[in-house]
């Protein structure tokens, strides 16, 4: 068993391009979460979802951030036109659906130059 | 809304000593899961311990243990012969039992970092 596997690990941009991070939830996973990790803070959830479906999305800011988690592969965090305070390590956890338990991926650093 | 709170940024302990973690919580729910997760330097998230807020027994996990105090909202980790690879980021989490749209949602504390001497 892999382990929510997440990439890619480190992503470079430059103010106004798009950045597009990818998980893989663990096998038999049928629940994402992301959430965000600001320097010298503790993780901020932005969204769950399950398959085709988002279930809360509450974290996420309004703008130019997106998600979705396809029938077929990985799910997407999608943040349009990024800017230098989205630069911050994007963590992708998975459960089954008895969500009892998170298992977290290795993170997604973005750094917006 | 549930907050949690470590009041602890900076630990030390020196090797194979004791030392515990503070972690405090605020909520109006009777039912939710706590947990510890070890951050260390790879970043790589990992579930230290896990406690039911229903269960009165402390959760241990070899070395790891909590002391959970429900009236108190007080989750305290206790580590014990502590080892050079405990040093990490630890963060204490809250989670939900009611199942509205937030379930999975886990609340951090901003995390204390752990230092182990030799």
């Amino acid at each position: 068993n892999a382990g929510v596997m997440q990439n890619p690990r480190h992503l470079v941009r430059r103010r106004g391009q798009e950045a597009r991070l990818r998980c893989s939830p663990m096998k038999g996973h049928s629940h994402v979460y992301w959430y965000r990790q600001l320097p010298e803070e503790g993780l901020k959830f932005m969204v769950y979802l399950q398959k085709e479906n988002i279930i809360d999305e509450s974290g996420m800011p309004k703008e130019r951030f997106s998600a979705e988690f396809p029938k077929e592969g990985p799910s997407i965090l999608r943040i349009q036109q990024v800017v230098r305070g989205d630069s911050a390590a994007y963590f992708c956890a998975s459960s089954p659906p008895t969500k009892n338990v998170l298992t977290f991926g290795a993170g997604s650093r973005l750094t917006v130059l | 809304a549930q907050t949690v709170t470590q009041s602890q940024p900076e630990m030390s302990v020196q090797e194979a000593e004791t030392v515990t973690l503070s972690c405090t919580y605020d909520t109006s729910e009777s039912d939710y899961y706590l947990f510890w997760y070890k951050q260390p330097p790879s970043r790589q998230m990992i579930l230290v311990i896990r406690q039911e807020a229903y269960k009165q027994q402390n959760a241990t996990e070899n070395r790891f243990s909590v002391n959970f105090q429900k009236a108190a909202k007080s989750f305290s980790l206790k580590i014990s012969d502590s080892q050079l690879g405990d040093a990490a980021m630890y963060f204490c989490a809250y989670r939900s039992m009611n199942y509205g749209g937030s379930q999975g949602n886990l609340i951090f504390g901003k995390g204390t970092k752990l230092s182990v001497k030799p």
